[in-house]
């Protein structure tokens, strides 16, 4: 069955950086494109960034451009996320999820993983 | 960007009662519209896709329709299991948006 395990997080000071993962199995990672989307304590969704299979075209939010870099490793079935220049409101729970067949909407997700942003 | 808003943002209802929730886009996004739901202390699950296509495993109570800029989610007759956070989702263009969720709270 389609599994996203997402690891990586934990509490860091501003300003600092943190790498996400996200393990994929139970299906061919190389053939999907691959969503990280962030929920703040008691809030709601965030879509955060985006990537092709094959990396070839990279979307973000304007919140976290310029910031965070969404990258995989198809060899390992693995895609990331960096964070740089992590600020307060960038704590949340981070989900990858898979994109749908022919459009965006997000089929599977991870059990998410929290990055806590503080001095 | 694309503003999803749902309403109403929280609905109370009785078990085996009916329940309709809206969402609302800023500009049309054609039937490019998802609906998934969140229980406490889980990850949302992918409840409908392209406005009206329930996701694999889905229950046929749930259904949902709309295109342009309106759309609703319904659910006849509500499960225990029913009961959660409810969020609509555009993917019709970038950067993708979600509405603010409804909470369906057992009345």
């Amino acid at each position: 069955q389609v599994q996203l395990v997402e690891s990586g997080g934990g509490v860091v000071q501003p300003g600092r950086s943190l790498r996400l993962s996200c393990a994929a199995s139970g299906f061919t990672f190389s053939s999907y494109g691959i969503h990280w989307v962030r929920q703040a304590p008691g809030k709601g969704l965030e879509w955060v960034a985006f990537t092709w299979s094959d990396e070839s075209n990279k979307f973000y939010a304007d919140s976290v451009k310029g910031r965070f870099t969404i990258s995989r490793d198809n060899s390992k079935n693995t895609l990331y996320l960096q964070m740089n220049s992590l600020r307060g409101e960038d704590t949340a729970i981070y989900y990858c999820a898979r994109r749908g067949d022919s459009s965006s909407w997000l089929d599977y997700w991870g059990q998410g993983t929290l990055v806590t942003v503080s001095s | 960007e694309i503003v999803m808003t749902q309403s109403p943002a929280t609905l109370s209802v009785s078990p085996g009662e009916g329940a309709t929730l809206s969402c609302r886009a800023s500009q049309s996004v054609s039937r490019d519209l998802a609906w998934y739901q969140q229980k406490p202390g889980q990850a949302p699950r992918l409840l409908i896709y392209g406005s009206s296509t329930r996701a694999t495993g889905v229950p046929a109570r749930f259904s949902g329709s709309g295109s342009g800029t309106e759309f609703t989610l319904t659910i006849s007759s509500l499960q225990s299991e029913d009961f959660a956070v409810y969020y609509c989702q555009q993917h019709n263009a970038w950067p993708l948006t979600f509405g603010g969720g409804t909470d369906v709270e057992i009345k």
